[in-house]
């Protein structure tokens, strides 16, 4: 089975700031798929972006980037500039087959203006 | 596409009653997963249905649930007798294998928000 560990449970910032969300998942299978999933106060969840184990490639979109790193297990998320619209829950996820995601408990970030 | 759909949004209903949660899946996705969140235990896997058969149902918690999948558009999960501590947001996903890695995620559904009285 798989695991996702998030540590931070709640973080706290101000407008502006750099933050980032940590995540450290735990896998015996070669081959698996990393995910983070936020949750805005409406409730829904919302893909943000995925990752398989073969492309450790760092990814940028707009304010948000993604630090994939095999050696350490983990996959953290940064955003840059905060803004208080990225106020939300956070999940990382895993999946080595699509069948079973295995979800980390979500760190909530509050962005304060 | 529409994306997943649930309904209802919000149900309110008393101990002991029956309640009865739907979902509609994206069109062409051949996985269907139905997921509860609380504070206490996160996002817990309830079942899931592959081509409408159910796959693994070892989420579920007890007797009292129960989901079917009748055709790849629809799915019920319901709670019979309901009691306080279902209170919940149900979510339904689905997704697919076979469309190309777009699709190779989970599509959330709004949720309905559960309350036992």
């Amino acid at each position: 089975a798989q695991k996702v560990t998030q540590a931070q449970t709640e973080i706290s910032v101000v407008e502006k700031e750099d933050v980032t969300l940590d995540c450290v998942y735990e896998t015996r299978d070669t081959t698996y798929y990393l995910f983070w999933y936020k949750q805005p106060p409406s409730g829904e969840l919302v893909f943000l972006i995925r990752r398989n184990s073969f492309d450790e490639q760092n990814e940028i979109s707009g304010r948000y980037s993604w630090n994939f790193q095999k050696s350490t297990s983990s996959f953290n998320f940064t955003i840059t500039a905060s803004q208080v619209v990225d106020s939300a829950v956070y999940f990382c996820a895993s999946s080595y087959n699509f069948n079973k995601f295995y979800f980390g408990s979500g760190t909530k970030l509050n962005v304060k203006p | 596409d529409a994306g997943v759909i649930q309904s209802p949004r919000h149900e309110v209903t008393e101990m002991g009653q029956e309640v009865t949660l739907r979902c509609k899946p994206i069109s062409g996705h051949d996985y269907l997963f139905w997921y509860r969140q609380t504070m206490m235990r996160g996002l817990e896997l309830l079942i899931y249905f592959n081509n409408n058969v159910p796959i693994d149902d070892s989420g579920m918690p007890e007797d009292r649930f129960s989901a079917k999948m009748p055709n790849a558009s629809f799915s019920t999960l319901k709670i019979q007798p309901s009691e306080p501590r279902d209170s919940a947001v149900y979510f339904c996903a689905s997704s697919s294998k076979t469309q190309g890695p777009s699709n190779e995620k989970l599509f959330f559904g709004s949720g309905t928000q559960l309350s036992v009285l």
